[in-house]
């Protein structure tokens, strides 16, 4: 079983649906939880970032954590052609062992 | 502009001959690491480093080395590269512990 867990699509949804990307976890040791966007051949960007359970928001995209389930979730509103990419979440150890989810593909149709 | 650079961005070998990819930051960042990208496999991190001349092992260190000897620079060496090194590697900084890192564009890297 590999340490973080994430549907790798790809998921096609219309323009103004609402999004949900999800990763789950095995190790307890992780602290810190982000979620990155990346563009075809472009570096990851970080979107947002969280170190405790709940949730988080930041315009059209809230972060979701469920440290107990061991759960991560990211959610975009009104999704629009741009947002068209791939998500990794990631997640940093107490070690600074940094682990990246192996990303969804996500396609917002116009 | 803060902007994490790497060079070259495209890169093709042959098995064997020793490479050097550079990575240099401006944003006077303490943390710098190195990934490799590969498909359904995602983004595994191959060394990090905290601080100058602190580098630690991440996920898949083997067949690598790095150093960091300035601030600035984490240069990502393969002393005798083969094809299953063959990949798109990301060099990224930090300033604290991580969690905020700051990508370069990649280096496409393949090994015949």
């Amino acid at each position: 079983q590999k340490e973080v867990e994430q549907d790798p699509g790809p998921l096609s949804v219309p323009e103004g649906a609402i999004v949900s990307l999800n990763c789950t976890y095995s190790n307890s040791a992780f602290q810190y939880f982000m979620w990155y966007r990346q563009y075809s051949r472009k570096g990851p960007e970080l979107l947002m970032y969280t170190y405790s359970s709940g949730n988080k928001e930041d315009g059209r995209f809230t972060a979701q954590v469920d440290k107990s389930s061991k759960y991560i979730s990211l959610f975009i509103r009104d999704s629009q052609p741009s947002d068209s990419a791939t998500y990794l979440c990631a997640m940093i150890d107490y070690g600074q062992n940094f682990v990246f989810g192996p990303g969804t593909r996500l396609s917002v149709l116009p | 502009e803060a902007q994490v650079t790497q060079n070259p961005r495209y890169l093709i070998t042959v098995t064997g001959k020793k490479l050097t990819v550079t990575c240099s930051q401006n944003m006077n960042h303490e943390y710098m690491s190195w990934y490799r990208q590969d498909p359904g496999l995602g983004l595994r991190q191959i060394y990090y480093s905290m601080n100058v001349e602190v580098t630690d092992k991440g996920d898949v260190p083997e067949g690598y080395k790095v150093s960091r000897k300035e601030k600035r620079n984490f240069p990502l060496i393969l002393e005798s590269p083969s094809p299953n090194q063959t990949s798109l590697y990301f060099c990224a900084s930090s300033s604290s512990s991580g969690e905020t890192q700051y990508f370069g564009p990649g280096t496409r890297l393949l090994v015949l």
